[in-house]
């Protein structure tokens, strides 16, 4: 499993764009990059996945550099329902055994 | 997207006694499930892994004997902690996979042993 670096924490003003960054400079060819987010005392939610395209849904976009070490998950309207902590995870497609991080505590300022 | 329960939400419970929470998948059949535990202001930390009609597979420093894990369905795995200290309170969350690129958390059970 490739080990991600996310900082650990990030405010937003609500109604921006939130970019949340995500390193993964040891991701192998065939591993993908899943987004969680997880609200206070609540199951992690999915948010969005990639290998190396670009990849946008109705929640989110996310955008992975050309080398794949890094990527940014990009929440286009930031709402105060979206303050919770967000988790990059590096992780072959097909193995569910996801390994969480710290993850970025987004905080979306009124 | 698919549902995932757990039940019960909150349990409180003396040391001692021995809780069973249950995952359930409700409109899918999951082979393999996940138990997650989540200390306050930690991460997931990865328990188990539920597998329907055999033996979990636990990560390493999880004791088996205290957590017992039954998959006895396809769409039920069940967690038991058996007796129950203070120092097992904690958030325990599921997830039920369902196939690639789909995995499915439960809402989470928060436990209280007095």
């Amino acid at each position: 499993d490739a080990k991600t670096t996310q900082p650990p924490s990030m405010d937003c003003a609500e109604g921006r764009a939130a970019n949340l960054p995500c390193n993964h400079s040891t991701i192998s060819g065939n591993e993908y990059v899943y987004w969680y987010r997880q609200i206070h005392s609540q199951g992690p939610q999915y948010i969005i996945h990639g290998l190396k395209n670009n990849e946008t849904n109705e929640m989110a976009s996310l955008i992975i550099t050309e080398d794949r070490k890094s990527s940014t998950l990009i929440l286009p309207h930031a709402t105060l329902r979206d303050t919770a902590v967000y988790y990059c995870i590096g992780q072959g497609f097909g193995n569910e055994k996801l390994t969480f991080g710290t993850g970025t505590r987004l905080t979306i300022i009124p | 997207g698919a549902v995932v329960s757990q039940h019960p939400s909150r349990v409180i419970c003396k040391s001692g006694t021995s809780v069973k929470i249950e995952c359930r998948s409700l409109d899918f059949q999951a082979t393999t499930m996940f138990w997650y535990r989540q200390f306050p202001k930690q991460s997931l930390m990865l328990m188990a892994t539920s597998n329907e009609g055999s033996k979990a597979t636990y990560e390493q420093g999880v004791e088996k004997d205290k957590f017992l894990i039954n998959h006895a369905s396809l769409t039920l795995s069940t967690l038991t902690v058996t007796s129950a200290h203070p120092e097992d309170s904690s958030f325990y969350i599921c997830s039920a996979y369902r196939g690639p690129g789909e995995l499915f958390f439960g809402e989470g059970s928060r436990l209280t042993v007095l």
